[in-house]
């Protein structure tokens, strides 16, 4: 069973960088794609990009400027990194796995980590 | 980007009632289409993917279906497990996938 587990700060100053690792267990990172989504609290699910195992990577356009995702195949671990971050980036941030067989689809999920933006 | 839009945003149901929540795309995204489920404090889980496709260990009594630009999340027999939120995502523009505002599904 793929475990996913999310690590990092859970307090960042405005205009600092956010960084996160995810660390995968259960099964190998090679040959999938590895997403980071952030969930302000009562609102919905705001996906930032993806990672491939090549390093090859898609973010989403309007955090883009902002954005920096890697992986470490030796650790099977892959990271975020969000800079300048403001109070509009307070939010969990989930790792998942997404699968590509013809249709790309999230089907592994990390528990989430709060990150809270403040001073 | 592609704009996802589910309705109703909120409900409210019985146990045994049939529900059904409908998602739509900005344009055609074909059937790259999935619904997860989230519960409060917990990650979202997928349930359809493909549109219609049942993920492993899903009850039955999730389907979905749709194609193009109109797709539905349909739960045939409410169980109290099953109010939470919803969410769609589309996967067809996969430089940028989209998820809709959530569905809040409540008991009556």
């Amino acid at each position: 069973q793929v475990q996913l587990q999310e690590s990092g700060p859970g307090l960042v100053k405005p205009s600092e960088t956010l960084s996160l690792t995810c660390t995968v267990s259960g099964g190998s990172i090679s040959s999938y794609y590895w997403s980071w989504i952030r969930q302000p609290a009562g609102k919905g699910l705001e996906w930032i990009g993806r990672i491939y195992t090549s390093g090859s990577t898609n973010y989403n356009p309007s955090l883009k400027s902002r954005v920096t995702m890697s992986v470490d195949t030796s650790k099977n671990q892959f990271s975020l990194k969000l800079s300048s971050v403001t109070a509009a980036d307070t939010a969990v941030y989930y790792c998942a796995r997404e699968r590509e067989d013809g249709y790309n689809y999230i089907d592994y999920w990390g528990q989430g980590t709060l990150v809270t933006v403040s001073s | 980007d592609i704009q996802m839009t589910q309705s109703p945003s909120s409900l409210s149901a019985s146990v045994g009632d049939r529900v059904t929540i409908t998602c739509r795309a900005s344009q055609s995204i074909s059937s790259y289409l999935n619904w997860y489920q989230q519960k409060p404090g917990k990650a979202p889980k997928l349930l359809i993917y493909a549109a219609s496709s049942l993920q492993s260990g899903v009850p039955s009594r999730f389907s979905g279906s749709g194609s193009g630009t109109d797709f539905t999340l349909t739960i045939s027999s409410l169980q109290p497990e099953d109010f939470a939120t919803y969410y769609c995502q589309q996967s067809y523009s996969t430089l940028s996938i989209t998820f809709g505002q959530g569905t809040r599904l409540e008991i009556k």
